[in-house]
């Protein structure tokens, strides 16, 4: 497709269950974002990769959070032992060049998950 | 630190009237602006952006916004709202260094009424 592709759309978890977030950029982009997005907020970066390295991980909230893109295309962030504070909406973004700042983002739809 | 504020958490309006939502940063060079719209359910829409140049910008869906540097202030509006406005909209601020480099705002929720 020409957009960037999340999935699931929603995900219920147990708390204490392992999840894990697939992210299918847009073709030939360089950079992919993962961002959270709790109710009522603003999303917030969590990781960014540049191809296939994960140049900054800073914004993961523990390390129970982990992000690879092993191939420079398709991502997946998992969460190990869920938590109920992990609920929310994964968003993830890709662009063309190096950053995003000068690069304009194109998100997906993002993942909801709800940790029950 | 940079960081942004949108003060108005939730705005009514009426279909055809104009609107203004209000965004305030800060950052301390030069500031990459932007504007994304967020429909329920959906991924973030990029609306406009400021790099530098014109002050005023237009975007996409009739909407522009003016870059303050003086009130460190970027105000989306558009002259004539239709229903389909209704969303979420985040005003974020890009730094030029970094990978971490879009700061969002909390957001503006717009209702449109009829």
């Amino acid at each position: 497709g020409a957009g960037v592709s999340q999935s699931p759309r929603y995900k219920v978890a147990k708390r204490g269950q392992d999840v894990a977030l697939r992210c299918d950029p847009i073709s030939g982009h360089v950079s992919l974002f993962w961002y959270q997005q709790a109710l009522g907020q603003g999303p917030e970066f969590l990781t960014y990769f540049q191809n296939e390295a994960q140049l900054d991980k800073s914004g993961l909230p523990s390390d129970r959070f982990f992000a690879e893109r092993p191939e420079g295309s398709v991502s997946t962030l998992k969460i190990q032992r869920t938590q109920q504070e992990d609920s929310a909406v994964y968003l993830c973004a890709s662009s063309l060049g190096i950053t995003g700042a000068d690069s304009p983002l194109h998100f997906g739809n993002g993942t909801r998950l709800t940790v029950t | 630190a940079q960081s942004v504020t949108q003060p108005d958490i939730h705005i009514t309006v009426s279909e055809g009237a104009s609107l203004e939502l209000r965004c305030n940063y800060s950052y301390g060079a030069t500031p990459y602006l932007f504007w994304y719209v967020q429909s329920p359910g959906q991924g973030l829409q990029l609306l406009l952006k400021y790099f530098s140049g014109d002050t005023l910008v237009q975007g996409i869906k009739g909407f522009e916004a003016e870059f303050k540097r003086s009130q460190s202030s970027f105000n989306l509006r558009k002259p004539s709202v239709h229903w389909s406005d209704a969303a979420e909209y985040f005003c974020a601020v890009g730094v030029q260094t970094g990978a971490n480099n879009l700061f969002f705002g909390t957001g503006t929720r717009l209702t449109v009424i009829p």
